[in-house]
């Protein structure tokens, strides 16, 4: 079965500074992944998707994520980030099971 | 221009007194889902249904039921709430199963507190 790795629990950036959350996955064939958004007190937010194709994904909220087949990983990153950024961010994979989050990487923001 | 709504927002029980949470969603989606996630955890699927089709995960507890009487409704039973049963519940809506095709809809989900 697929799994994936959120190794940052929380991350602080300033406003205006660049960002890049990092998600691992284990999963011995081509995955399906994705990131999603939660703020709080709201459901989660689908950012982007990667099923094939250009290994660059753009998402929406300016985000974007890159898929490294040799690396497992699909990190997820943003220029210059805003202060309604913040948030709680999931990585997810769709293998042979239902979608697998992972845990999570909280993400504030300071003035 | 909600999508998927959950109620109620928060829910308190007893230990052991049945509660159900209630999803609804305006998008005539044929697959919803529910998932639990506890604090500082990632979302666990506990069960979904493709139009009246019910699909168990294998490790959700017999104690979680759920119903869906039509494609707009779905409810989450929990017979005998237990201390560990204390989380946020999430309900989704897709169209098809495949997820790697249709994206989840969530809703803002139902935070369960059991005394």
């Amino acid at each position: 079965a697929q799994s994936v790795t959120q190794p940052d629990i929380h991350i602080t950036v300033s406003e205006g500074a660049s960002l890049e959350l990092r998600c691992n996955y284990s999963y011995g064939a081509t995955p399906y992944l994705f990131w999603y958004v939660q703020s709080p007190g709201q459901g989660l937010q689908l950012l982007l998707k990667y099923f094939s194709g250009d290994t660059l994904v753009q998402g929406i909220k300016g985000f974007e994520a890159e898929f490294k087949r040799s690396q497992s990983s699909f990190n997820l990153r943003k220029p210059s980030v805003h202060w309604s950024d913040a948030a709680e961010y999931f990585c997810a994979v769709y293998g042979n099971t239902p979608l697998v989050f992972g845990k999570g990487t909280r993400l504030s923001v300071i003035a | 221009d909600a999508m998927v709504i959950q109620n109620p927002r928060y829910q308190v029980t007893q230990f052991g007194k049945p509660v159900t949470l209630s999803c609804s969603q305006t998008l005539n989606h044929n697959v919803m889902y529910w998932y639990q996630q506890k604090s500082s955890q990632a979302p666990k699927l506990l069960f979904h249904y493709y139009d009246k089709d019910f699909n168990n995960e294998a490790d959700t507890p017999d104690n979680f039921q759920s119903r869906r009487p039509n494609t707009s409704f779905c409810f989450l039973d929990i017979r005998s709430p237990g201390l560990g049963d204390a989380a946020m519940y999430l309900c989704a809506t897709s169209r098809a199963p495949d997820t790697y095709t249709d994206t989840q809809y969530f809703g803002p989900g139902t935070r369960l507190t059991v005394l």
